[in-house]
């Protein structure tokens, strides 16, 4: 079983605050990398695919950066909204098709 | 619209019960997947195929069988139900091993 693991567990944070939390994953054999946002009552759902070392994605107030020398990738959410609370969860394609997920990272933002 | 769908939202049975769960993706994706998602576990994978007829065990198959007879459905068997089977089940669909996931809306199973 490939290790990787979010951290923190959990966070609250006031609205209006920036936040960001980490997905670390095997530095050997990177294929690619999934954030998902996972809404209470909802199904996970994809924020970014980032695939190349320094990558750096963007939507709207959330931006997601990649090291995969390091085997770590940040999820970044500036100006935080209600509307942000949720799961976030990371995955790893670790090849022969199987995708390995992180326990994820509870965000609560409190208006 | 990409749509996957499963069979029940909530679904009750009784200990030693087989239960079928079924999923269906509209997306023509070769990936299928299989997942429990548990407090504090996170997302597991239990089976996920590759292709029609095929099939491999996830991190935690004991107890679970699936099975894809066509490339858009695929459904997971729990032979004999048990209380610690209880449980969030998820299905999703990729377009290949390295694509996004795409969720259905889970089946929240409770075996009594």
């Amino acid at each position: 079983i490939l290790n990787v693991e979010q951290s923190p567990q959990s966070l609250h944070v006031q609205e209006g605050d920036s936040t960001n939390f980490t997905c670390s994953f095997p530095s050997s054999n990177f294929y690619a990398l999934h954030w998902y946002r996972w809404e209470t009552a909802k199904s996970p759902e994809a924020l970014f695919v980032m695939t190349l070392n320094g990558d750096e994605k963007k939507k709207g107030r959330i931006s997601a950066t990649l090291n995969t020398k390091e085997g770590y990738s940040y999820l970044y959410i500036k100006g935080s909204q209600p509307e942000d609370s949720a799961t976030y969860l990371c995955a790893f394609p670790g090849g022969y098709q199987k995708v390995t997920f992180g326990t994820g990272t509870k965000l609560q933002v409190i208006p | 619209d990409v749509k996957v769908t499963q069979s029940s939202r909530y679904l009750v049975k009784r200990t030693g019960e087989k239960v079928f769960l079924e999923c269906v993706q509209d997306m023509d994706h070769e990936n299928m997947f299989w997942y429990r998602q548990d407090p504090g576990l996170g997302l597991r994978l239990i089976y996920f195929s590759y292709d029609v007829k095929m099939k491999e065990k996830g991190d935690i198959p004991e107890g679970y069988s699936v099975s894809r007879e066509k490339k858009e459905r695929f459904s997971l068997i729990l032979e004999s139900a048990s209380t610690n089977q209880t449980s969030m089940y998820l299905c999703a669909s990729s377009v290949d091993s390295f694509g996004e996931q795409y969720f259905g809306p889970g089946t929240r199973l409770t075996v009594t």
